[in-house]
């Protein structure tokens, strides 16, 4: 158990579809990131938040719509996804932006499948 | 650019030491993590080491970074099946807290 919790932990959807995946972290960490993991590439850095204001946003489709409200939840909106979006993502948490020695906490995913 | 990479696949006897090898390109970076993936499960931190260091040992794993070839590895010694995981390798890089990952060496180990 790390500390963070995602869910759900599998999620199927049409492309037409919206759904949300869910993140909680009980370590009182101030930063949260979305990653995604896929067959194709290592893991990429898709949203920083730090105190609840994004800070990095890596180039991702506006299909892909962060949101976090308070410093223990983060949440990824999907909308008209596509097939290619099928992956898992990965939620994680670290004490602060910033520091020098940041050790991340991960989730242990969400599995999206688009078809 | 930023790059770390990794070979895909290692395969080893139970018992014997396994030795994982990652590269990377940012030479300012200051911390090279390993991390280990278990199926179904996230990320977990294995182990770090700051990049002053040559050398890093806890209990069975042991760090070697080699700064001047930018190489890091991971050896696991008297692996265990409870080892077969996938195993990422990640640098620092950038601000904040920008983790760049290789793509995951897979550890099968058998009996």
């Amino acid at each position: 158990e790390t500390g963070v919790t995602q869910t759900p932990r599998h999620l199927v959807m049409g492309m037409t579809n919206k759904k949300s995946l869910k993140c909680e972290q009980h370590l009182g960490h101030n930063a949260m990131y979305w990653y995604k993991q896929s067959a194709k590439k290592p893991l990429e850095l898709m949203f920083v938040y730090s105190l609840e204001e994004r800070v990095e946003n890596n180039s991702v489709p506006s299909r892909f719509s962060p949101e976090c409200p308070n410093s223990s939840h983060l949440f990824l909106h999907l909308h008209t996804l596509q097939p290619e979006d099928s992956a898992l993502y990965l939620c994680a948490s670290s004490q602060d932006l910033g520091q020098t020695n940041e050790k991340l906490f991960f989730g242990s995913g969400t599995q999206l499948s688009v078809l | 650019g930023e790059d770390v990479e990794q070979s895909l696949f290692l395969s080893v006897r139970e018992g014997d030491s396994s030795v994982i090898n990652c590269t990377y390109t940012d030479s300012s970076s200051t911390y090279l993590y390993w991390y280990k993936q278990e199926p179904g499960a996230g990320l977990q931190l294995l182990t770090y080491i700051f990049s002053n260091m040559d050398m890093k040992q806890d209990q069975r794993l042991t760090v070697l970074l080699n700064k001047k070839d930018k190489h890091l590895s991971l050896r696991i010694a008297d692996t265990q099946t409870g080892d077969s995981a996938i195993y990422f390798c990640a640098e620092k890089s950038g601000g904040y807290n920008k983790l760049i990952f290789g793509a995951g060496t897979r550890l099968a180990v058998h009996p």
